[in-house]
């Protein structure tokens, strides 16, 4: 089944602990990208990987690190969590541009306190 | 990217067909229409996307008229797992910018037994 995984779907931690999210596609897709959903403030870009080893910042990239090392693999990294990144964030990928549709991870919730 | 407006919410009767309008009035000619949902902070889900003609798959149906200034999302029979909000978008062809997406309101769409 064509699918976007994203682990851990829930965690709580502690400012300052670092963290990984991880995402995962089985589709060969070169586009991927990571966003964060915060109430009122809608879909918000963090980072976004053209292909292996592109990567480039989005909206909202300020706390986060990615790396695209493999073409299924699109980790977000957490050096420093702070409680204002308490957030529910989706992976997404896609062949390519549009005209190419996004598909999105199920979300991982993330609260730091 | 051209801005969308679309009504707050609507309510829909099971079984019957439910049209979703949008406006995008200054939508440019290399600009895609694009129509996605979201179930209660589940992952986003693409639903379907045109350019100029009418476009149908397996779940819904987009109309699109000839001056490319509103569409009309169609779904054809609708059921109480379409409850969901959805967002109409207007999205530039082959750039990265163009996969940035930004949820703004959005439809909040209520299938009713």
């Amino acid at each position: 089944e064509a699918q976007v995984t994203q682990n851990p779907r829930y965690l709580i931690t502690v400012t300052g602990k670092k963290l990984t999210v991880t995402c995962s596609q089985n589709m060969n897709h070169e586009y991927m990208s990571w966003y964060r959903q915060d109430p009122g403030l809608g879909l918000r870009q963090i980072y976004y990987s053209m292909n292996v080893e592109v990567t480039d910042k989005g909206d909202v990239p300020e706390g986060y690190k990615v790396s695209r090392k493999e073409k299924r693999n699109f980790p977000l990294i957490l050096e420093s969590p702070s409680p204002n990144q308490t957030s529910l964030y989706f992976c997404a990928s896609s062949l390519g541009t549009v005209p190419y549709e996004q598909y999105f991870g199920p979300g991982t919730r993330l609260t730091v306190t | 990217d051209a801005k969308t407006t679309q009504p707050t919410s609507m309510d829909c009767a099971e079984g019957r067909a439910a049209n979703l309008p949008c406006n995008h009035s200054t939508i440019s000619g290399n600009e895609y229409v694009y129509w996605y949902r979201q179930i209660h902070s589940q992952g986003p889900q693409y639903i379907i996307h045109g350019l100029k003609n009418n476009e149908t798959n397996e779940m819904a149906s987009l109309i699109i008229t000839e001056d490319r200034k509103s569409s009309t999302l169609i779904l054809p029979h609708a059921t109480l797992r379409d409850t969901a909000v959805y967002y109409c978008i207007v999205r530039v062809a082959w750039t990265a910018a163009g996969n940035k997406l930004t949820f703004g309101g959005g439809t909040r769409v209520l299938v009713k037994p």
